[in-house]
Order: structure tokens, then C-alpha cells, then sequence
């Protein structure tokens, strides 16, 4: 079964630019959640995506977006970018039959996302 | 429930190591996982166990009867085992939102 496939691998904007970062899960898993991860930071939650709806949300600003299709890719999009935006951009799915808490996710490789 | 681990740890080649993580307020239906991470990849996950003892080809999983605790144990690691490790506990949540700790970065010397 292929794993958690994320596109670009590596990705060089400036600043103000906006970029799409996709993602696709594991096939049958409906859950994509995605995250952030900087050196200071570690990771950070930025959404989870259930049946094409957003169903939580992290402390990001509202340059941070997503979305989710009804084949469960997901998408994000990061507008007006800064500097402090450079990090390496997570995707995880699940499958969320039950208790999605408990449920193991399961990472791509990730977007390494570079702003100069 | 929030999880406490180890900032860091060495080991030698060929020894067993045991990551320790505490977690005094988890929840009754909530499971405990471990995630292994490598530079410039995604978290991978290990092994994910509710009660006493989960094994599997990679790891074992030790959780004591109060569940306020849980060890990862990796039997012989190689130098491919320096990874950072993560507990989760399923109520990892703030406002319904998972939450990564930092991790145990493990360094295995030859």
C-alpha cells in the first residue's frame, strides 16, 4: 500500500508570494491532518481535514488555509509569506472510523519550504 | 494529558534502550503511541499499546497498571536507531488539538 505521498519535496518562494502544498493519503484513510515543523518550534498543528470539512485548527493566522477534496487529498496554501514561514511542511492521514484521537497517523516526508 | 520525556539519550550499539515517558493525566479511554523520527522525514509511527505490554518486530511497549507512565523499549540498536522519539497519549489534545512534545532525541555511538 503506498504511503503518504506530499508534493513538492522542496519548494523556494520570497516573500509575499503565496505556494500550494498537496498531499495525498493513503488510500482508504479520510483524516489528513497537516503540521508544521521548525527548529524552535518542533511541531505544530496547523488543521485537520474530515470529509472535505475542516474540523480543527491551530494558532496559525489566516495566511495558513486548506482544504480537502472528496478522494481525501488534501491541500494547503500559505499566503503572503514571510520569512519565519521556512520550515518543513507535514502531512498526516488516519483513518477515523471511531475515537480519532487514537487513531495512529501515518506521515509523508513533507514539503521542505524555503522563503528568502 | 500532557507527556514528559527525556530531552535526550545516549546509548552504545547493541544495547537495549528504554525511553520512559510520563503522562499523570491520561485519560481513561485515551491509547499511548511512539513515533520515531529522522531527519528531513516525517514522523513514522512505532508501536501503540492501552495496558501492560505491546510488542512488535521494531519495539516493545511497557504500561504500568496506573498508566501514568509508559516505556519504549528498542532491543539492540544500531546507529540507524539516533532518531527523535515522541509519546503521544490520545487526550494530546488542547482544544480538541494534537500536541507533539519535543521528543527524546536518542544518539547511538558505535
Amino acid at each position: 500500500k503506498a504511503g503518504v505521498t506530499q508534493t513538492p519535496r522542496y519548494l523556494i518562494k520570497t516573500r509575499g508570494q503565496q505556494v500550494t502544498l498537496s498531499c495525498s493519503p493513503i488510500s482508504g484513510h479520510r483524516s489528513v491532518s497537516w503540521y508544521q515543523q521548525t527548529p524552535g518550534q518542533g511541531l505544530q498543528f496547523l488543521f485537520e481535514y474530515f470529509s472535505e470539512t475542516q474540523r480543527n485548527k491551530g494558532n496559525f493566522p489566516g495566511r495558513f488555509s486548506g482544504r480537502q477534496f472528496s478522494n481525501s487529498r488534501s491541500e494547503m496554501n500559505v499566503s503572503t509569506l514571510e520569512l519565519g514561514d521556512s520550515a518543513l511542511y507535514l502531512c498526516a492521514s488516519s483513518l477515523v472510523p471511531g475515537d480519532s484521537r487514537n487513531q495512529p497517523q501515518h506521515f509523508g516526508d513533507g514539503t521542505r519550504l524555503s522563503i528568502l | 494529558a500532557k507527556t514528559t520525556q527525556p530531552i535526550s539519550m545516549d546509548s552504545y550499539e547493541g544495547q537495549e534502550v528504554n525511553i520512559t515517558c510520563s503522562h499523570n493525566n491520561i485519560a481513561t479511554n485515551d491509547y499511548i503511541t511512539w513515533y520515531q523520527q529522522f531527519p528531513s522525514q516525517g514522523p513514522r509511527f512505532i508501536i501503540q499499546g492501552y495496558k501492560t505490554k505491546v510488542t512488535n518486530e521494531v519495539a516493545s511497549l511497557f504500561i504500568p497498571a496506573d498508566r501514568k507512565s509508559s516505556t519504549l523499549s528498542l532491543p539492540r540498536v544500531s546507529l540507524s536507531d539516533t532518531a527523535v522519539y515522541y509519546c503521544l497519549v490520545g487526550g494530546t489534545y488542547r482544544d480538541d488539538k494534537i500536541i507533539f512534545g519535543k521528543g527524546t532525541r536518542l544518539h547511538i555511538l558505535p
